[in-house]
Order: structure tokens, then sequence, then C-alpha cells
């Protein structure tokens, strides 16, 4: 399966600014998601970052907040932007890449563990 | 819509004990079934995939989990707890057809006790 890296690993940022995160996967691959995990609870789909258009984004996630790029198959970038402590969380990137059996099955990188004061 | 209920966020078992972690399901369609695993500072990681063909699942590390379409349910289970095994053990599901977004739970964590 793909290996993926994210970067930064975590950070702690100022409330009001903004933050991006990368995520590099080592082989091309058709989706990348990206997913909030806050303490305590699941994982919650942000976005599917789509290669050459605009990412498709979950209810209760909008573009202005949590801008993404996705330039090629290989890379994309999520910002959390004028951040406030409820942003607070892991963000995760994800891959999938069609499998025989058809299934989305994702790879996910460590996370970015993002604190903000 | 579709989603995934995890019974017990947290369940401790002694090493070499029976696992059993929950995972009840709903979906309007036929659903394509996951557990994923995380260790610390980890990713998650697919531990077992059911995709409507044999209804008993194997995955790694001994871990198995039988597909109950009369019970809604896909229980992971492993004979023998190992150390190695604590961690948080996520159930998941999506469709299995056109866009197959994937809902998970809300996570299971896993403590053996020696």
């Amino acid at each position: 399966s793909a290996v993926i890296s994210q970067k930064p690993s975590r950070d702690i940022c100022q409330r009001g600014t903004s933050l991006t995160i990368q995520c590099q996967v080592d082989s091309q691959v058709t989706m990348m998601f990206w997913y909030r995990q806050q303490p305590g609870q699941s994982l919650t789909l942000i976005a599917t970052a789509n290669q050459g258009s605009e990412a498709t984004y979950e209810s209760g996630f909008v573009i202005d907040k949590f801008p993404i790029s996705r330039p090629n198959l290989t890379f994309s970038t999520l910002t959390v932007s004028n951040m406030s402590p409820e942003d607070s969380s892991i963000y995760l990137c994800s891959a999938s890449r069609d499998l025989d059996s058809g299934a989305n099955v994702l790879t996910f990188g460590a996370g970015s563990r993002l604190t903000v004061l | 819509a579709q989603s995934v209920t995890q019974l017990g966020s947290h369940v401790s078992v002694s090493e070499g004990a029976l696992v059993l972690l929950r995972c009840n399901y709903s979906s309007s369609v036929p659903p394509y079934l996951f557990w994923y695993v995380q260790y610390p500072n980890q990713g998650l990681q697919l531990l077992l995939k059911y995709t409507s063909a044999a209804t008993l699942v194997k995955g790694i590390n001994g871990f198995e989990a039988e597909f109950k379409k009369s019970e809604t349910s896909f229980h992971l289970t492993k004979p023998s707890a190992h150390m190695s095994d604590a961690a948080e053990y996520f159930c998941a599901v999506s469709s299995s057809g056109g866009y197959q977004k994937v809902t998970f739970g809300t996570g299971t964590k896993l403590q053996v006790i020696p």
C-alpha cells in the first residue's frame, strides 16, 4: 500500500493565524481525503481532494476555512484558516487506490496534531 | 446514509484472553465494512475488510471478523490477546458502489493487562 508523509507532525499556533499541512504520497493515487480527529471522537471527513479541480467538502466544512489544494496525483495540502481553539485537533491525510475488490481502502498518514492557543 | 456504532469506548482484557470488539452498522445499501487499528502517534492501518465475499474475514495479526447481516454486526475477535494489541480500533462502513465515502465509528481503546 502507499506510504503517506505528513508535515508538520505537530504545531502550536496562535489564535487567528493559519497553518498549511502538507501530504505527500509515495505513489500516484486516485483519491485523497482529509479527516479531522478530535479528542475522544471519531474521524470526521472534511473533504475529498480532487486532482485538477476544487475539493469536495462535507457538510459543516467550507472552503474559506479549510482551503485544499491537489496539484498532482501524489500531493495535497490542507490549510486551517483563522484558527480558534476549537480547531485544535489531529488532521489526517488519507489516500485510496482502486483495488481488485473495488473497496475504498484507505491508507493514512501519521497525522498533524494542532494546538491553538 | 450509513453509520457504525461501536459498543464500549474502552475494553480491557488479560493477556492470552479472547478479544471481542463490537461493531454494528446501518446502511441503506449493501455495505463494505472495515476494521482499522491506530497505535499511539501513528495513522490508522487496515486490519481487515469485508467486501461481500466470505462472511468470515481474516486480517493481520490474528484478528478476524464475521459479517452477520441478520444482526447488522461486524464484530472483531482475536482468540488470544497479546500486549502488542493495545491500541485503538475503529470500525468503518462504506457503500459498495458509487462514491464510497467511508464513515468511521467512535473507536474502542483496547487495554491488555499482563
